[in-house]
């Protein structure tokens, strides 16, 4: 059973609002990722982090912001959200290569 | 930039053997994973390569050739439970990213 949590499962918000999604895990991994995923597609990296206070951008260019202030927690936040926002995120953690990477059940993010 | 190609769809008969291929252009390239996901479900780990060769897991196995920058993962015995999509997914670069493949849904048929 993975140990991987995020909040909220749904969100539906109106345009222009700040939000944070959250992702937590207890497993102690130093690696952990955030994805978008829209239905059927792709797994797009858009933010991942290899410690504390070591975030990178991923190869999808995205509007969010991430920090990594404790291991256990690595949170996504959009400033100002757009229709274009709507989508799936998956937040991921692993030890490191060629381990496997846990996947938390994704926020489903709806913006009107 | 880092890209894996995978066929977009597959079908195939309970009880057959599936091969879904990947090719990859990655720099730093350290090993090639597999992940199911169900529709509306989160990746589940399958397997990882490491080195070139074939791993064996139960009904699922997988094969890299570093080489040809090429892997394939074969599923055996097919199930209609193995209707999903599948995502082959490289660690690479100097923090061993993990970065996804565009997927190919299985469609298993009686």
């Amino acid at each position: 059973e993975a140990d991987i949590y995020q909040t909220p499962r749904y969100l539906v918000i109106g345009t222009g609002k700040k939000i944070t999604l959250e992702c937590s895990q207890t497993m102690g991994h130093d690696k952990m990722y955030w994805y978008q995923q829209d239905p059927g597609m792709e797994l797009h990296l858009i933010h991942y982090s290899y410690g504390v206070n070591s975030t990178e951008k991923g190869d999808l260019s995205s509007e969010s912001t991430v920090s990594r202030i404790r291991t256990e927690h690595f949170p996504l936040t959009l400033e100002s959200a757009r229709p274009s926002h709507t989508s799936q995120y998956l937040c991921a953690s692993s030890r490191g290569a060629g381990a496997e990477a846990f996947f938390g059940q994704g926020t489903r993010l709806t913006v009107v | 930039g880092q890209s894996l190609e995978q066929p977009s769809e597959v079908t195939a008969v309970e009880g057959a053997i599936v091969q879904i291929n990947c090719t990859y252009q990655t720099s730093g390239f350290y090993g090639l994973s597999w992940y199911q996901q169900h529709d509306g479900g989160a990746p589940t780990f399958l397997s990882y390569n490491g080195l070139d060769g074939l791993e064996e897991t139960g009904r699922f196995s997988s094969f890299l050739s570093r080489s040809d920058s090429y892997g394939y993962l074969l599923l055996q015995e097919l199930q209609m439970k193995d209707s999903a999509s599948y995502f082959c997914a490289s660690d690479s670069g100097g923090y061993q990213k993990v970065t996804f493949g565009t997927g190919t849904k299985l469609q298993v048929i009686p």
